[in-house]
């Protein structure tokens, strides 16, 4: 089993929609957790930060459950700009980001 | 405000050649990282650097060389190319390492 899996998609959605992927991770000891957004043939970057109790910023929610082991990220009203890889990211170690695992990531696809 | 700065963007190498991909970070991170991104993978860690003088391998080293003599810079040899080192490599850094990393541009690599 992989120690982050993702499902690669690719997810198709219409401007406006909702849309939401879950990410699992397999070491139940894992610290922190991040979604970052990586653009055709660009860099990763970070998109946000996950926290236990659950942090939205605009239109993009992420949640953590521990108990299953997945994060999740929901996109709201979604813009074609939304169209982009989402890489799931965890860290067993808190403040140590030589263990951060990444997942392959989830392709999507706004459409107009 | 630079970033991270890798060169060069492309390059195409034969087998048993070497070369130098270069990183540079203007952020006064202490930590910084290369990976490599392969269709269905995910990032990968090649090596890593805490600080100036240290670096550790991560969990694909083997064919590369690191080193970290100043803050700024952590350049990845690849010591005698081989086509398996196809890849896009991708230098980041981050404050303490801490899981928001700060990723170059990447560099496109491919050995024949």
């Amino acid at each position: 089993r992989k120690e982050v899996e993702q499902d690669p998609g690719p997810f198709n959605v219409p401007e406006g929609a909702t849309v939401a992927f879950n990410c699992t991770y397999s070491n139940s000891a894992s610290q922190s957790f991040f979604w970052y957004r990586q653009d055709c043939r660009k860099e990763p970057k970070l998109l946000m930060s996950v926290y236990s109790s659950g942090n939205e910023d605009g239109r993009f929610t992420a949640q953590l459950n521990r108990a299953s082991q997945y994060i999740s990220l929901l996109i709201r009203d979604s813009k074609l700009s939304d169209s982009a890889t989402y890489l799931c990211v965890v860290n067993p170690l808190s403040g140590s980001a030589r263990q951060l695992t990444f997942g392959s990531g989830t392709q999507l696809t706004v459409l107009p | 405000n630079a970033g991270v700065t890798q060169t060069p963007k492309f390059q195409v190498l034969k087998t048993g050649q070497s070369m130098t991909l270069q990183c540079a970070q203007d952020m006064n991170h202490e930590y910084m990282s290369w990976y490599r991104q392969d269709p269905g993978m995910g990032l990968r860690l090649i090596h890593y650097s805490v600080g100036a003088g240290i670096t550790d391998q991560g969990e694909v080293p083997n064919g590369y060389n690191v080193s970290r003599s100043t803050t700024e810079d952590f350049p990845l040899r690849l010591l005698s190319a081989a086509p398996s080192q196809t890849s896009v490599y991708f230098c980041a850094s981050s404050y303490q390492g801490s899981g928001e990393l700060f990723f170059g541009e990447g560099s496109r690599l491919t050995v024949l």
